[in-house]
């Protein structure tokens, strides 16, 4: 199957910074991913589907000033969480399909925590 | 929009039994129903999937059935063996969206005991 890629698979970060997290795909084109967060015991909630070349549609209740989404390149998109607090420490993992209603392939998740 | 709920919430069998996982779904528009297994702080990997023109698929011990009228799907795994102890998530497509965007179930967690 298609990879995708994601970095960092673990970020520890000062309460108050802003982290960056890399979501690539590594054999195919995607012009749409998608970023879920995932609180521990908890299912996959999406915040954002990232489109390339245009701005990102977020689920309701996500802060589009707090989780910025770029997406620059059809290989690759990012999510910055700014000014991080404790209560963003979460499992975040980004998915790309290779096309309409296909298989999504996910990155491997990047573990924030924020202390 | 979709809503996914599933049943249950963990659930415990010996090695050999066989498991049974249920979800149901909001919108009869979703057309793409997709079950992922995750392991503890790795990605989900998808396991099986059926589409709404199908009532049922099987991969050797993995089964999916789908009943559209009732719009519930089902995980039927049989021969249970510990490394299927994992965390199950459901998913439906909802219908218009072109590109998978999943809304997932709550999850099950399974436990295989030797």
């Amino acid at each position: 199957g298609a990879v995708v890629s994601q970095h960092p698979s673990r970020v520890i970060c000062k309460s108050g910074t802003s982290v960056k997290i890399e979501c690539r795909s590594l054999d195919f084109q995607a012009t749409t991913m998608f970023w879920y967060r995932q609180f521990p015991k908890q299912s996959l909630m999406l915040m954002a589907t990232s489109n390339e070349g245009s701005k990102a549609t977020y689920e309701q209740g996500v802060e589009k000033d707090k989780f910025l989404i770029n997406h620059a390149s059809l290989t690759l998109s990012t999510l910055t969480v700014t000014s991080a607090h404790p209560e963003d420490s979460s499992f975040y993992i980004c998915s790309a399909p290779e096309g309409e209603n296909t298989e999504a392939f996910f990155g491997q998740g990047t573990r924030l925590t924020v202390v | 929009g979709e809503n996914v709920e599933q049943h249950p919430s963990t659930l415990s069998v010996q090695e050999g039994d066989s498991a049974v996982i249920k979800c149901t779904y909001s919108d009869s528009a979703s057309n793409y129903f997709p079950w992922y297994k995750q392991e503890l702080g790795k990605r989900p990997q998808l396991i099986i999937d059926i589409r709404s023109n199908v009532g049922e698929k099987k991969d050797q011990r993995i089964a999916v059935t789908l009943n559209k009228t009732a719009k519930h799907f089902s995980l039927h795994i049989t021969e249970t063996q510990p490394e299927d102890s994992a965390v199950y998530f459901c998913a439906a497509i909802p219908m218009g969206t072109g590109f998978q965007k999943l809304v997932f179930g709550t999850g099950t967690r399974l436990l295989v005991s030797p």
